[in-house]
């Protein structure tokens, strides 16, 4: 079955990291990168970057840079956001999309920041 | 940035037709994807290039796309459309993709 299962909710406190997984499975791994989309509670889709699915290209918006780290592990089909310097803005459901024109997502990860 | 403008409502009656705009400069030279989100879940891709429906999805929907407006056309619409939808193109001078921010449909 062609899915993504992302990692359960989170809770941290600010400035703390949080590290986001999401399971791909059905399809070839290393054919279809992963793009990271965030909402935060009632707002619009925002974009966070994406990586190639084997590690060879790696692109983040420009916002996030410095600040989050995306990366694979083909032995599991496995893609990690890595988010760090948590702000109570950062708050949001974060989810995963397979980047061949974002045609497959996950169920999305909450994020909770507070203190 | 490239910015991507979309109301934030549209009401419609049930069987009638409901048109969401997205405005952005030019956007006309540019490929737009559509998504329809539904409250608690992931959103669905319901249009792509433009005027593309992934297998599943209703041949209601429908999209064009022309000079600085791009549109989503539900023709025929059900209580079951009620659901945010975001337009998306990729901002190629700045290599990020962007997204509207989101219209409600509302059914009556």
């Amino acid at each position: 079955q062609v899915q993504l299962v992302q990692s359960g909710p989170e809770v941290r406190t600010p400035g703390a990291s949080v590290k986001v997984s999401c399971k791909t499975s059905g399809y070839s791994f290393t054919k279809y990168g992963i793009s990271w989309v965030r909402q935060a509670p009632g707002q619009g889709l925002e974009w966070m970057g994406w990586i190639s699915g084997d590690s060879g290209n790696i692109e983040y918006a420009r916002r996030f840079q410095g600040r989050v780290t995306m990366t694979t592990d083909t032995s599991t089909n496995t893609v990690y956001m890595e988010l760090r310097s948590l702000k109570s803005d950062d708050m949001a459901t974060y989810y995963c999309a397979r980047a061949s024109g974002f045609d497959l997502w996950g169920r999305g990860t909450r994020v909770t920041v507070s203190s | 940035s490239y910015v991507l403008t979309q109301s934030s409502s549209v009401s419609v009656a049930p069987g009638r037709t409901a048109r969401i705009t997205c405005g952005g400069n030019k956007i006309g030279d540019k490929t737009v994807n559509w998504f329809q989100q539904k409250p608690g879940q992931a959103p669905v891709l319901v249009v792509y290039d433009e005027t593309d429906r992934p297998s599943g999805i209703p041949e209601r929907f429908s999209g064009s796309n022309s000079g600085n407006t791009a549109t989503l056309a539900i023709s025929r619409v059900e209580v079951g459309d009620e659901a945010d939808y975001y337009c998306q193109v990729w901002d190629s001078s700045s290599d990020e993709w962007v997204f509207g921010g989101g219209t409600k449909l509302t059914v009556l």
